[in-house]
């Protein structure tokens, strides 16, 4: 079974330019999440979708970042203008229906995105 | 609001010795705990969860995890760490609603040989 995959796998931009990555979950899975992963942190939820609706993006800054999933599959996540802080890993994650707490999700290896 | 800490940045641990990473967390009512661990350049991959029953939980790679509610720790254990044990462990608690994951800053484990 093929895993999340994700590109680019690194980024380098200037500052006050755009940038987009790119998600494609597990075959049939439900659900996909965007993380925002800075340097000693920990994943910090930005939006997540159930097929193709948004349940959660309470911690999207919407000002600059969006994201859709049209058509229920993959995913694009968007970020305009870039900002220095922007310089993290996103990481996409799926899972199969996300209605259980205690499902698992399955991570990309990532996008490092550095913002100069 | 939930909250997770893992107190440990890096830990050094010598190939064989016995290894404890701590995680505790804030949460009002039953948590859903998880451990991950992150290797270089690679994504998150599960190592364990509780969410109820047994507070002592296997997962892969010959890990373990004890959940003790008295305490608010979910602490990683493994009995002999192996020199490709060496990334960065991240503890997670999901306090409800679509899975919603709040991760720890991560403890990132050195092994020496």
């Amino acid at each position: 079974e093929a895993g999340v995959a994700q590109s680019p796998r690194y980024k380098i931009i200037e500052k006050r330019q755009s940038v987009a990555f790119w998600c494609n979950p597990i075959s049939g899975h439900a659900t996909l999440y965007w993380y925002q992963q800075i340097l000693g942190q920990g994943p910090k939820l930005l939006i997540q979708f159930q097929n193709n609706g948004v349940v959660d993006d309470s911690q999207l800054p919407k000002d600059r970042f969006s994201a859709e999933r049209l058509k229920g599959v993959d995913s694009t996540l968007k970020i305009q203008p870039a900002k220095l802080e922007d310089s993290a890993v996103y990481l996409c994650a799926s899972s199969e229906k996300g209605t259980s707490r205690v499902e698992t999700q399955y991570f990309g290896p990532g996008t490092r995105l550095l913002v100069l | 609001a939930q909250s997770v800490t893992q107190p440990d940045i890096h830990i050094t641990v010598s190939e064989g010795a016995s290894l404890e990473l701590r995680c505790n967390y804030s949460y009002g009512a039953t948590p859903y705990l998880f451990w991950y661990v992150q290797s270089p350049g690679q994504g998150l991959q599960l190592l364990l969860k509780y969410f109820s029953g047994d507070t002592l939980v296997q997962g892969i790679k010959g890990f373990e995890a004890e959940f003790k509610r008295s305490q608010s720790s979910f602490n990683l254990r493994k009995p002999s760490v192996h020199w490709s044990d060496a990334a960065e462990y991240f503890c997670a608690v999901g306090p409800g609603g679509f899975q919603k994951l709040v991760f720890g800053t991560g403890t990132r484990l050195l092994v020496s040989p």
